[in-house]
């Protein structure tokens, strides 16, 4: 069965503290990693993919890597609107083409104080 | 251009009763997949339809059951609500072949 670990559960940091937020997998057949951030009483955005090990993908002050066995999401100089739940989810081989269902980790709620 | 519409937004029941939840997809998809989140949790997938039918199926009882309409939009439907089905309940959709998922914001769902 295909697992997905975040952690830390929570993270607070100070306004401009970089850090990275981690998430473990296994899976038989990685199609794609995937994060998303979620805003209270919003659904998941979209913020990345990535799909074989090596891979990285920036966005502002995100960057996304990907490893054989997880993944990382740099934070570099946050502000206070980076604060959200981010998410990390897979997509394998397994059932066929599937283009839908993903197997999300728990989150990680990350708190960035001026 | 509108994304990912859900009804109604927030809805209370009580143990026992049934409940049937809304989503228009994004304009331009036609797969439309639902999941639940319960609170501290990531989303856990329900099920996918494509073309009216459901194409897969998550760990869900049969007690949560599906729909999708020629026009895309899709309804979940919840028989039998226990105190454990609260929760928040996505709807996503996908063109042909797209791989990013894009979420409406979600009915809250309590049973009481």
């Amino acid at each position: 069965e295909d697992q997905v670990t975040q952690s830390p559960e929570a993270l607070r940091l100070q306004e401009g503290e970089s850090s990275s937020l981690n998430c473990s997998y296994t899976v038989s057949g990685l199609r794609g990693l995937f994060w998303y951030r979620q805003d209270p009483g919003k659904g998941p955005e979209f913020l990345f993919t990535l799909y074989s090990a090596g891979e990285e993908k920036e966005k502002e002050r995100l960057k996304a890597t990907l490893t054989k066995k997880e993944s990382f999401l740099h934070i570099t100089a946050p502000k206070p609107e980076d604060s959200a739940t981010y998410l990390c989810a897979v997509r394998t081989n397994a059932g066929g083409t599937s283009y839908g269902k993903l197997t999300f980790g728990q989150g990680t709620i990350l708190t960035v104080h001026p | 251009d509108a994304g990912v519409t859900q009804s109604p937004t927030h809805l209370i029941k009580t143990r026992g009763q049934q409940v049937t939840l809304r989503c228009s997809p994004k304009s331009g998809h036609d797969t439309v997949s639902w999941y639940q989140q319960a609170l501290g949790q990531g989303p856990q997938f329900i099920f996918q339809y494509y073309e009216e039918e459901e194409r897969q199926r998550g760990n869900f009882p049969d007690r949560f059951s599906g729909h999708q309409f020629p026009n895309y939009s899709s309804e979940l439907n919840v028989n039998a609500l226990l105190l454990g089905d609260s929760a928040l309940y996505l709807c996503a959709s996908s063109p042909t072949g797209g791989e990013k998922l894009f979420f409406g914001s979600g009915t809250q769902l309590s049973v009481l």
